[in-house]
């Protein structure tokens, strides 16, 4: 069965200090691994695609890694504005879907 | 350029009714996407619709439809509401594979 799973749930950083979440996957034929933020409320924000393994893209403070089991989200040096719900899909399997699969999300809180 | 939106922003409901969630796509994108979102979960797929028709299903019963219409603004419908439907509905809209989502429905169902 297609599932995706973050760690940790809950993530708690002081201002600066580097830290990475992790999403593990287990989809047949992976379409795209996606990072998304999403704030208390609000729908959620797209971040990076990752479609093979050893691909990396970056935006200011985050890094997204890949690998075929599992994609790291790196925050360096965070800002109390990196505060969020970080979620992760995969698109792929068995039946050659469009549809998003979603891991419960990692939330994160940066302190100052 | 309007991203995603989405009405109403939220909505409070009895058991039993029904209730009719709009969005509309991102300029350009051709296919939406619905998603339920339980508190504390990621969102779970329900359908989505290309050239209005529903391509793809997830594990959603009957009671919630939906329509797209020739201008790729979309609907969601769910007849018979229960307590279990109170979440937050997500439309995405995407032209290939990255989804962008609006900022949500937020049902709640008494």
């Amino acid at each position: 069965e297609d599932q995706v799973t973050q760690s940790p749930e809950a993530l708690r950083l002081q201002e600066g200090e580097s830290s990475s979440l992790n999403c593990s996957y287990t989809v047949s034929g992976l379409r795209g691994l996606f990072w998304y933020r999403q704030d208390p409320g609000k729908g959620p924000e797209f971040l990076f695609t990752l479609y093979s393994a050893g691909e990396e893209k970056e935006k200011e403070r985050l890094k997204a890694t890949l690998t075929k089991k599992e994609s790291f989200l790196h925050i360096t040096a965070p800002k109390p504005e990196d505060s969020a719900t970080y979620l992760c899909a995969v698109r792929g399997g068995r039946y050659n879907t469009d549809k998003l699969i979603f891991g419960t999300g990692t939330r994160l809180q940066v302190f100052p | 350029d309007a991203g995603v939106t989405q009405s109403p922003t939220h909505l409070i409901k009895t058991r039993g009714q029904q209730v009719t969630l709009r969005c509309s796509p991102k300029s350009g994108h051709d296919t939406v996407s619905w998603y339920q979102q339980a508190l504390g979960q990621g969102p779970q797929f329900i359908f989505q619709y290309y050239e209005e028709e529903e391509r793809q299903r997830g594990n959603f019963p009957d009671r919630f439809s939906g329509h797209q219409f020739p201008n790729y603004s979309s609907e969601l419908n769910v007849n018979a509401l229960l307590l279990g439907d109170s979440a937050l509905y997500l439309c995405a809209s995407s032209l290939n594979y990255e989804q962008y989502f609006g900022p949500g429905t937020r049902l709640t169902v008494t």
